[in-house]
């Protein structure tokens, strides 16, 4: 079985500092892993994915992530975060074996940028 | 076009009433797939097409019916609906089902009175 724990339920930052957000996933097959960022009253938008090429992965606007097998992690970070970044950020493994075809959706993480 | 479309955008209905939400995608994708998101909550998945078959159904109530009518096309027919069932629904597409990437359409915010 695969799943995703979101370490954070809630991140505030200020503009112009530094974004973490955490997540640790659990899969016996090699993960595919995805961070969504949600808008509110929007529909789910893809970040970036990571399927088991390079450990280092860059996505849009800014954001990137490192997929450490060692530690099972895939955290998401940005260097300097914007207003337009306070969104609902969701972290995925893609389902594998009986869950093939299905997306496992960590709880998600509320990053609120303060000015 | 790498675009999902989902119409209406905000739906209210009554408990008897019998609505269709709609989702399009012109991307050649084969699998198309429906999510209910409660507020503060990760979509749920509830029905997965491949190919216009349904090959996954999570065991949603019947008052939910969706169709493929073709392989761009997804509709969920909405039927005696509970006010519990108020959230907003999302329509995914992907090249296959398990192929790993999907994209999301904006949602209809549906609101059962």
């Amino acid at each position: 079985a695969q799943s995703v724990t979101q370490l954070d339920s809630h991140v505030s930052v200020s503009e112009g500092t530094p974004v973490l957000l955490r997540c640790n996933y659990s899969s016996s097959y090699s993960p595919s892993l995805f961070w969504y960022v949600q808008h509110p009253n929007k529909g789910l938008q893809l970040l970036l994915k990571y399927t088991s090429a390079a450990t280092l992965v860059k996505g849009i606007n800014g954001f990137e992530a490192e997929f450490k097998k060692s530690e099972t992690s895939f955290h998401l970070t940005k260097p300097s975060a914007h207003m337009s970044d306070a969104a609902e950020y969701f972290c995925v493994v893609s389902g594998r074996g009986s869950n093939t075809g299905k997306l496992i959706f960590g709880q998600g993480t509320t990053l609120q940028v303060k000015p | 076009d790498t675009e999902v479309t989902q119409t209406p955008k905000h739906l209210v209905m009554g408990m008897t009433n019998k609505k269709s939400l709609k989702c399009e995608q012109h991307m050649g994708h084969r699998a198309m797939y429906w999510y209910k998101q409660k507020a503060k909550k990760p979509p749920e998945l509830m029905f997965v097409y491949s190919y216009e078959k349904l090959s996954i159904n999570e065991s949603v109530p019947s008052r939910f019916s969706p169709e493929c009518p073709n392989s761009s096309l997804l509709n969920l027919h909405l039927h005696a609906l509970q006010p519990e069932d108020s959230a907003l629904y999302l329509c995914a597409s992907s090249r296959e089902a398990g192929s790993d990437e999907q994209f999301f359409g904006p949602g209809t915010r549906l609101t059962v009175l």
